[in-house]
């Protein structure tokens, strides 16, 4: 059973910070999706990371995926307030073409 | 293109009621998926299909029923709701995965309180 672990589950930062959301996952996977999600709104795709050592950037937002680590990360640079909003990663399960949700990364970044 | 729709937005059904939440893609689209999200949790699979005529289980399915008579249409029934099934209902669908193509597209969600 594929388990994914967020950390940290809330962060709060200044705008302006560098900051890094990580993505555990507990089996193999080499697919992975990272979502935004603002309050009382639905999932907005953020980025598909297809394969091992995958890199792809989106104005501040980086994201890059290890899969003999299992792990991903999210990397925020010179946060603004815009970015405030609910991030989930979500590995996908290959022969079910199912994803597997994290528990999300509440961010907050202050004026 | 509407992408993903789901009727209702809104809905609140007293215990043992039965109800039934329609999702809708119009982007020809084989695999489709009902979630529900409850605070402070991320998203968690009740159901799916990989295709039309099919269904399977994911991760938390009791209590819940599904069909999908046409590709376009992924219905999720309550047939005794339960104050535990108070949620926000998301579906989602996929295309078969082609190259670097394989984006999952959500719906806008349905609240559900169970009273």
């Amino acid at each position: 059973e594929l388990k994914v672990e967020q950390n940290p589950l809330f962060l709060s930062m200044q705008e302006g910070k560098n900051y890094t959301i990580y993505c555990n996952y507990s089996t193999t996977s080499d697919r992975l999706y990272w979502y935004r999600q603002d309050p009382g709104k639905s999932l907005e795709s953020l980025f598909v990371l297809l394969s091992n050592g995958a890199v792809k950037q989106e104005g501040r937002l980086m994201a890059s995926l290890d899969t003999k680590a299992r792990l991903s990360t999210l990397h925020i640079t010179a946060a603004v307030h815009d970015l405030s909003a609910t991030y989930f990663c979500a590995p996908l399960i290959q022969g079910a073409q199912k994803l597997v949700f994290g528990q999300g990364t509440r961010l907050t970044i202050n004026p | 293109n509407a992408g993903v729709t789901q009727t209702p937005k809104f809905r609140v059904l007293k215990t043992g009621q039965s109800m039934t939440l329609l999702c809708a893609q119009d982007m020809n689209h084989e695999y489709m998926y009902w979630y529900r999200q409850d605070p402070g949790m991320g998203l968690r699979l009740i159901h799916y299909s990989v295709g039309e005529g099919t269904t399977a289980k994911g991760e938390v399915p009791d209590g819940y029923n599904v069909s999908r008579l046409k590709k376009q249409n992924f219905l999720l029934g309550l047939e005794s709701a339960a104050p535990s099934q108070t949620s926000v209902y998301f579906c989602a669908s996929k295309p078969i995965p082609s190259g670097s193509y394989n984006e999952q597209f959500f719906g806008p969600g349905t609240r559900l309180t169970v009273l």
